[in-house]
């Protein structure tokens, strides 16, 4: 079965930083783009990056550009995303989610189970 | 970006109700457009894809339509089970914008 879990979060400061990661398994990881997705408390869904399979793409949501990075290690089945100068604004769960592909369509077929991040003021 | 809206914000529904709800895309996506579920405290579901494509297992009281710019989802005899939240996502051009989301809620 495919699983996705994700770690890393946390309570962080204004201007901090902190590492999410994805762990993956059941499925054939190099073979997809990723995504990370976040929801902020009581709000809805914001798409924030996703990686090509090889990782030499990469494509973020404005607020994030220049602050936080996707990465992937396919050798450990395993997706990142480092945040750096986080605000408070950056508080929400955070998903990551695989995209299958049928064409030139992308699509968030697998999800995990999200983890926190809380940036205080 | 492109930015999605979705109307109505809520509805409150009876259980075999039909239920539409609409997504609207600020710009041409072409069949860019994928429908997702979610219930509180869990991740996002999806069910529909490239507008009308059922997601394996997802019941087929669920259907989409719309091009362009203009979508629909449906919900043809509301179960329990559909009480939630429904979100149109576009994924013709990064950053793949959600809609605001839809809340179904029992009338």
């Amino acid at each position: 079965d495919v699983q996705l879990v994700e770690s890393g979060g946390g309570l962080v400061q204004r201007g901090g930083s902190l590492r999410l990661s994805c762990a993956a398994s059941g499925f054939t990881f190099s073979r997809y783009w990723m995504s990370w997705v976040r929801q902020a408390p009581g709000k809805g869904l914001e798409w924030v990056a996703n990686i090509k399979q090889d990782g030499g793409e990469k494509y973020y949501v404005d607020s994030v550009e220049g602050r936080f990075t996707i990465s992937r290690d396919n050798a450990e089945n395993s997706l990142y995303l480092q945040m750096y100068s986080l605000r408070v604004e950056d508080t929400a769960v955070y998903y990551c989610a695989r995209d299958a592909a049928t064409g030139a369509y992308s699509l968030s077929d697998y999800w995990g189970q999200g983890t926190l991040v809380t940036v205080s003021s | 970006d492109i930015q999605m809206t979705q109307s109505p914000s809520s509805l409150s529904a009876s259980v075999g109700d039909r239920v539409t709800i609409t997504c609207r895309a600020s710009q041409s996506i072409s069949s860019y457009l994928n429908w997702f579920q979610q219930k509180p405290g869990k991740a996002p579901k999806l069910l529909i894809y490239v507008v009308s494509t059922l997601q394996s297992g997802v019941p087929s009281r669920f259907s989409g339509s719309g091009s362009g710019t203009d979508f629909t989802l449906t919900i043809s005899g509301l179960q329990p089970e559909d009480f939630a939240t429904y979100y149109c996502q576009q994924t013709y051009r990064t950053p793949f914008t959600f809609g605001p989301g839809t809340n179904v809620d029992v009338k």
